[in-house]
């Protein structure tokens, strides 16, 4: 597809389960970026790959986030045992790298709700 | 410590007037980039201008500019010729070029055109 590309658009999960969610980034964006975003707040930096490696995860908020990139192009945010303070908008975004203003360009978000 | 600060919650502006949402910012990098988004009531945020530490001149995208002025670390964004379109939340955003790769983002302000 032309832009970032987000699954699920809306997940409902219960306190304590498993959740994954995918990124699909621009073709050939080598950057890739999580973000999360709470109500009425901006977007909060969770992790940045550049390539298949996690350049910086210092904004995961702790060992329950993990993601991963293996080939360098989609990505998976995985959270281990849901909490309600979990719910947010997970947002993706891709970047060219190289590129002088190199903007990010986002996905729709996945909407995480933990009840 | 990098920070974007963002002081208006919200703004109203009459359709076809100018408005100008405030940005400061702080960073110990000599060398940054300054972004601005938008973000409909659809979730998706949107690349409108960019700034970098080192332009000269302020920078303009169609009806959008960015009045930067460095020494006070400010770089206000400037919508000409309001559209009702334009209503959504807007995001300003720092990249420091040489501390980690990680876009810092802040509050937003709600804008609304009146018709």
């Amino acid at each position: 597809g032309a832009g970032v590309s987000q699954t699920p658009s809306n997940k409902v999960t219960e306190k304590g389960k498993y959740v994954e969610l995918r990124c699909d980034p621009i073709s050939g964006h080598t950057a890739l970026y999580w973000y999360r975003q709470s109500l009425g707040q901006g977007p909060e930096f969770l992790i940045y790959f550049q390539g298949t490696g996690a350049a910086d995860d210092s904004g995961l908020p702790n060992d329950r986030f993990f993601a991963v990139r293996p080939e360098g192009s989609v990505s998976t945010l995985k959270i281990q045992r849901t909490e309600r303070g979990d719910s947010a908008v997970y947002l993706c975004a891709s970047s060219e790298t190289g590129r002088n203003t190199g903007e990010l360009f986002f996905g729709e978000g996945s909407r995480l709700t933990v009840l | 410590a990098q920070k974007i600060t963002q002081t208006q919650p919200g703004m109203f502006v009459q359709e076809k007037e100018a408005v100008t949402l405030d940005c400061t910012y702080d960073t110990s990098d000599q060398s940054y980039g300054l972004f601005w988004y938008k973000q409909p009531s659809s979730g998706e945020m949107i690349f409108l201008i960019y700034q970098g530490s080192y332009d000269e001149q302020n920078a303009t995208e169609g009806r959008y500019s960015l009045n930067f002025q460095k020494a006070r670390k400010s770089a206000n964004l400037v919508i000409s010729a309001s559209q009702l379109g334009d209503s959504a939340m807007y995001f300003c955003a720092m990249r420091p070029r040489y501390t980690g790769n990680q876009f810092y983002f802040g509050t937003g302000t709600s804008l609304t055109v009146i018709p």
